[in-house]
């Protein structure tokens, strides 16, 4: 059973255009994070949201937390093609500590 | 050093040999954490370790799969018997102080051929 699910599993988009990817639970989470990842790479960490609606921004990047903890997305204003990548949204669930992956949402952005 | 140390960076083995993956931690991170990532796919959690308490390893997909830490320091994942699907980049992240900001090495590509 996968407990974080997201969608769309890839997207390939034109550079300029924008776009939003989801990350779903029926679970309730203490936290979500999203990382980014390239090839031959770890994931390197974009945001941390903690708070049942939160929403932060990063430059062209805008993180939302849903109001019941269970579920985020990311959007992206005005993709370039530096945006290419793996995005994976992870989190550890209420009464248990350890972080847990979704699989990811591998983005294209083409110039 | 500075981040997280995996070793080695790639492994090539013949199916049912045992092989050890190592991961060398960020100096005072009391988490740390192995996952699986097969081709294309996301990151499946396999073990982790936090300070002195019992690991929690139940992401480990079979009992082929163990793993060790001594202290809140090195780490190794031993697989096994190898099979041809234990082949995957094997990853390790550890963590310390921020809530959840994991660190990850650059992971081990395993294929057992």
């Amino acid at each position: 059973t996968q407990l974080l699910e997201q969608s769309p599993q890839f997207l390939s988009i034109q550079e300029g255009e924008n776009l939003t990817v989801y990350c779903n639970s029926s679970s309730v989470f203490s936290s979500l994070q999203w990382y980014r990842q390239e090839p031959g790479e770890g994931p390197v960490l974009l945001v941390t949201v903690v708070t049942g609606g939160e929403v932060k921004k990063l430059k062209r990047l805008t993180f939302q937390f849903g109001d019941a903890r269970k579920d985020s997305s990311l959007h992206i204003t005005a993709a370039q093609p530096g945006d290419t990548g793996l995005y994976l949204c992870a989190g550890d669930k209420v009464g248990d500590d350890k972080i847990i992956f979704g699989k990811g949402t591998r983005l294209h952005i083409l110039p | 050093g500075a981040g997280v140390s995996q070793s080695p960076s790639n492994k090539v083995t013949e199916k049912g040999k045992d092989v050890e993956l190592r991961c060398d931690p960020i100096s005072g991170h009391t988490a740390l954490y192995w996952y699986r990532q097969r081709l294309g796919q996301g990151l499946e959690f396999l073990i982790y370790f936090q300070g002195n308490s019992a690991p929690d390893k139940s992401g480990l997909p079979s009992d082929r799969f163990s793993a060790e830490r001594t202290g809140e320091s090195v780490s190794t994942l031993t697989i096994q018997r190898t099979q041809q699907e234990d082949s995957a980049v094997y990853l390790c992240a550890s963590s310390g102080g921020i809530w959840g900001k994991l660190f990850f090495g650059s992971g081990t590509q395993l294929s057992v051929l």
